[in-house]
C-alpha cells in the first residue's frame, strides 16, 4: 500500500518501550483535540480525545497531555507494540464551525520487535 | 473497518477527465465530511453535510468540486476537469454526536478507507 509517512518525523522505538509522540497546535481557543492513527493504506482511526478543560485523559495502553500555555500536546504508549507502528496526527477542533477537523503534521512511529 | 465505507478505492485518471467518488457513512451518522491528504500531510477539510445540507465549505473546494447528499445518505464528490494537482486520497469520515466541549457540542468523526486519485 501507499505510504502516508513520506517526509514526516520519524520516531523509532523497540518493544515495549514507552514512546511520546507531540503536537504543536495553532488556536488557543479549539475547545476539543484528537489523536488519530493512520496506517498505510487506511483512513485515520480514533486513539483518544481531550477537551480544553482537562490536561490529563488516560484511555488503554495511552495518555494523551495538554498544555494550553505553550499549546502543545503529547500521546503517550505504553509498552509500544509493533502493531502501533503507523502515522499519528493530532487534531484540533476550533471554538468556531462545524466540527470540523484541523489536522497537525503527523509523525511515523516506527516499532522494532 | 469502521463502518464508513468508500468507493472506489482507487481510481486512475487522465487530466481533464471528470471523476465521482462515493461514500457511504454510518447508518446513524447525520454529518459527513469530506477531507484531502496527500502524501506525509494531514487531511485537510473540504465540506461538511448535515444531512442532505451542505453547511461549510473549504477555499480548497474549488469551482471544479462538487459534493452533494440528496438524500441525508450516502454522498458523492464530483471533480471535474482534473488537474495533476488534484492528485490526493480522498477521505470520508461520518459522526454522531458524543458530548460537548465548553459551549461546543462534539461529534466524534469515524473515517473511510479513503480513495486514492491518481491524475496522468
Amino acid at each position: 500500500g501507499e505510504s502516508v509517512g513520506l517526509h514526516l518525523p520519524t520516531l523509532s522505538v523497540q518493544e515495549g518501550d514507552n514512546s511520546i509522540i507531540n503536537c504543536a497546535y495553532s488556536n488557543s481557543a479549539s475547545d476539543y483535540f484528537i489523536w488519530y492513527k493512520q496506517e498505510s493504506g487506511k483512513g485515520p482511526q480514533f486513539i483518544i480525545d481531550i477537551r480544553s478543560n482537562m490536561d490529563k485523559r488516560q484511555g488503554q495502553r495511552v495518555t494523551v497531555l495538554l498544555n494550553k500555555t505553550v499549546k502543545h500536546l503529547s500521546l503517550q504508549i505504553a509498552a509500544t507494540q509493533p502493531g502501533d507502528s503507523a502515522v499519528y496526527f493530532c487534531a484540533e477542533i476550533p471554538s468556531s464551525g462545524y466540527s470540523t477537523l484541523t489536522f497537525g503534521k503527523g509523525t511515523m512511529l516506527l516499532v522494532s520487535p | 473497518d469502521t463502518g464508513v465505507s468508500q468507493d472506489p478505492r482507487h481510481k486512475i485518471t487522465k487530466r481533464g477527465q471528470n471523476v465521482t467518488f462515493r461514500c457511504d457513512p454510518i447508518s446513524e451518522h447525520n454529518r459527513l465530511y469530506w477531507y484531502r491528504q496527500t502524501l506525509g500531510q494531514g487531511p485537510e477539510f473540504l465540506t461538511y453535510f448535515q444531512n442532505e445540507a451542505q453547511l461549510e465549505k473549504s477555499r480548497l473546494l474549488s469551482d471544479r468540486f462538487s459534493a452533494e447528499r440528496p438524500k441525508g445518505s450516502f454522498s458523492t464528490l464530483e471533480i471535474q476537469r482534473t488537474e495533476q494537482g488534484d492528485s490526493a486520497m480522498y477521505l470520508c469520515a461520518s459522526s454522531g454526536y458524543t458530548g460537548t466541549a465548553g459551549l461546543q457540542p462534539i461529534y466524534e468523526q469515524y473515517f473511510g478507507p479513503g480513495t486514492r486519485l491518481t491524475v496522468t
